[in-house]
């Protein structure tokens, strides 16, 4: 079954306290991995896209980086502001292109 | 300004009613999507449409309808036949071509049944 994975659900972090978010997926005709910011009540922002294995992204305290199987999004010395759910998605062929998520990570940066 | 606009932002449903969300993007985008956000999860894809008087059924499109009459618009139908409506909606667009693109959000709807 195509499918896009993230974990943790939920991570704490202390400010300043460096770590990953995992995004792995199991699609056949992978065209790209995508990674979302999304705040609460409000549309997912784009943050990076990803085309092929050993690509890496970065933009301030964010670096994105794919392998075959999965992708992780680092951040590096967080902020408070940086506190929101990361989602990550894949477009790939299966007949048509298809886009789909997968079930975010919530991410808490504590002053 | 280029975007996507979902309207209205907040909805109220009674039982065994249709509601219709509105999609419009003047972002010249081919392809179109609807998914469904519950609390705490990611997004469930609804419907797809990649050209106009096209659309294919997404993963959750049971009690679901949509029409693309137009290449702006993408509006979804929510009918009685949906038992759980009550959701985040949200709709996305996208510029379909040889490197793909990223898809632009609007900023949802919230559909609650009373």
């Amino acid at each position: 079954e195509d499918q896009v994975t993230q974990s943790p659900e939920a991570l704490r972090l202390q400010e300043g306290e460096s770590s990953s978010l995992n995004c792995s997926y199991t699609v056949s005709g992978l065209r790209g991995l995508f990674w979302y910011r999304q705040d609460p009540g409000k549309g997912p922002e784009f943050l990076f896209t990803l085309y092929s294995a050993g690509e890496e992204k970065e933009k301030e305290r964010l670096k994105a980086t794919l392998t075959k199987k999965e992708s992780f999004l680092h951040i590096t010395a967080p902020k408070p502001e940086d506190s929101a759910t990361y989602l990550c998605a894949v477009i790939y062929t299966s007949g048509t292109y298809k886009y789909i998520f997968g079930t975010g990570t919530r991410l808490k940066v504590l002053a | 300004d280029g975007g996507i606009t979902q309207s209205p932002k907040y909805l109220f449903r009674k039982e065994g009613q249709n509601v219709t969300l509105s999609c419009e993007q003047n972002l010249n985008h081919d392809a179109m999507y609807w998914y469904r956000q519950d609390p705490g999860q990611g997004l469930r894809l609804i419907y797809y449409s990649q050209i106009v008087n096209d659309f294919q059924k997404g993963d959750i499109a049971e009690g679901y309808s949509v029409s693309r009459e137009k290449k702006e618009s993408f509006p979804l139908t929510v009918t009685s036949a949906q038992k759980n409506p009550t959701a985040f909606y949200l709709c996305a667009s996208r510029r379909q071509g040889r490197l793909n693109t990223e898809a632009f959000f609007g900023q949802g709807t919230r559909l609650t049944v009373v």
